[in-house]
């Protein structure tokens, strides 16, 4: 139990496009996913926090106009990364509460802005 | 501000023996803490997580809580290879119901155990 599937597993992409990246929890309802981007050799950094039915809320520094996020039904969350620049290019994982605190991941979607 | 330490390593541990990971937090309002595992290139997998203090043990797996001295540590019993990765430490405010913050992950240890 308690799968979270993530949709691409990799992307490339020309600069200045967008880029939607999917999270589903297969086999429970969750009302609260979270979005964190991981650069290389560091560690999970939180974006977002996103509640099914309303507004996400983000980070510090996270520009919430350049990542859309959308928490539509119970089990799917989507990021969009809108006018992705090579300076975006990270490995997004989304996770999960499955009731309770603790969160699973997804398996996360490289993303690589040309 | 919520920070979690960790030593990034690497940790080197022959086959067989106890591994030993540290992790500290400068929050006292984290009230979990999760010890995930994350091999290159993968996403985290959790190995266990704990609330309260002292130890809580998982099949090979042991985490230790102790919050007045705010540590958490994670031993790995008769390591094996496989056991190989980098180690995630997490803390958290708890669930609340209402949806809230994500985990404060540490950078990580990397941990080798040698054959």
């Amino acid at each position: 139990g308690a799968v979270v599937s993530q949709h691409p597993s990799w992307v490339i992409c020309k600069s200045g496009t967008s880029v939607k990246i999917e999270c589903r929890s297969l086999d429970f309802q969750a009302t609260t996913m979270f979005w964190y981007r991981q650069f290389p050799k560091q560690s999970l950094m939180l974006m977002a926090t996103s509640n099914e039915g309303s507004k996400a809320t983000y980070e510090q520094g996270v520009e919430k106009d350049k990542f859309l996020i959308n928490h539509a039904s119970l089990t799917l969350s989507t990021l969009t990364v809108t006018s992705a620049h090579p300076e975006d290019s990270s490995f997004y994982i989304c996770s999960a509460r499955a009731g309770g605190e603790t969160q699973y991941f997804g398996p996360g979607t490289r993303l690589l802005v040309l | 501000q919520k920070e979690v330490e960790q030593n990034s390593g690497p940790l080197s541990v022959p086959e067989g023996a106890i591994a030993s990971l540290n992790c500290t937090y400068s929050d006292r309002g984290s009230q979990s803490f999760f010890w995930y595992r994350q091999y290159s290139g993968k996403s985290p997998e959790l190995i266990m997580f704990i609330y309260s203090n002292g130890d809580k043990e998982d099949g090979r797996f042991t985490a230790q809580l102790n919050k007045a001295s705010q540590y958490v540590s994670l031993l790995i019993r008769d390591s094996q290879p496989s056991d190989s990765a980098t180690y995630l430490c997490a803390g958290g405010y708890g669930y609340s119901g209402g949806g809230a913050d994500g985990l404060t992950f540490g950078k990580g240890t990397h941990l080798i155990i040698q054959p």
